[in-house]
């Protein structure tokens, strides 16, 4: 199982850059990172995936370093309803040998005027 | 296309009683599952299912029985609601179980008080 660690809290500004760093020392070689975002009383949405490296999207972007224990949200220019919980996941596989994917309890940003 | 619908909303009920969580889902996802959210802990699997008549534990199972007779719902059953099942309740779905290329959708939630 591996477990991710994140900071609990961030606090930014408006147009400021934000970084959330998510470690996950025991990953698997086949996992995959993933990161959501959550309004307050909203389910969780996907925000982005990365396995190695740089992705970016319209979004966000997710470096991953080569030795793959830790990863890192970059959100660019915060505004206000940047304001979110962002959870950091990386796969587990059950008897099966599926993916079921499990949060742990997020990085909650709050974005101030 | 609504993606993931769960009723209903809100729910008070009294220890003891029992109740079945809506969660239908209209994307044609093989995986679903429920996780419950209370405060500071994140979210939480219950059980989940990766295909009609297929299901599994998650990481906090007592007291809840899932279902999944058909690809479009994952009911969640309450048999005799307890306070510590006062929570936040959400569906979610995805082609295969959230993994590469294929991300959770979920529902907007439902508010269960257990008094």
């Amino acid at each position: 199982l591996a477990k991710t660690t994140q900071p609990i809290s961030m606090d930014s500004y408006e147009g400021q850059e934000v970084n959330i760093t998510c470690s996950h020392n025991n990953i698997a070689t086949n996992d995959y990172i993933t990161w959501y975002q959550q309004f307050p009383s909203q389910g969780p949405r996907f925000i982005i995936q990365g396995y190695k490296t740089k992705v970016t999207n319209e979004v966000a972007s997710l470096f991953i370093p080569a030795d793959r224990k830790s990863s890192t949200l970059s959100l660019p220019r915060v505004s206000l309803s940047d304001t979110a919980v962002y959870y950091c996941l990386v796969g587990r596989t059950s008897s099966g040998g599926s993916y079921i994917p499990t949060f742990g309890r997020g990085t909650s940003l709050i974005v101030h005027p | 296309n609504a993606g993931v619908t769960q009723t209903p909303k809100f729910q008070v009920l009294k220890t003891g009683q029992s109740m079945t969580l809506q969660c239908a889902q209209d994307m044609n996802h093989e995986y679903m599952s429920w996780y419950r959210q209370d405060p500071g802990m994140g979210l939480r699997l219950i059980h989940y299912s990766v295909g009609a008549g297929i299901t599994d534990q998650g990481e906090v199972p007592n007291g809840y029985n899932v279902s999944r007779s058909t690809t479009e719902d994952f009911p969640l059953r309450l048999l005799s609601a307890a306070p510590s099942q006062t929570s936040v309740y959400f569906c979610a779905s995805s082609f295969t179980s959230g993994g590469i290329n294929s991300p959770l959708h979920f529902g907007n939630g439902t508010r269960l008080t257990v008094t």
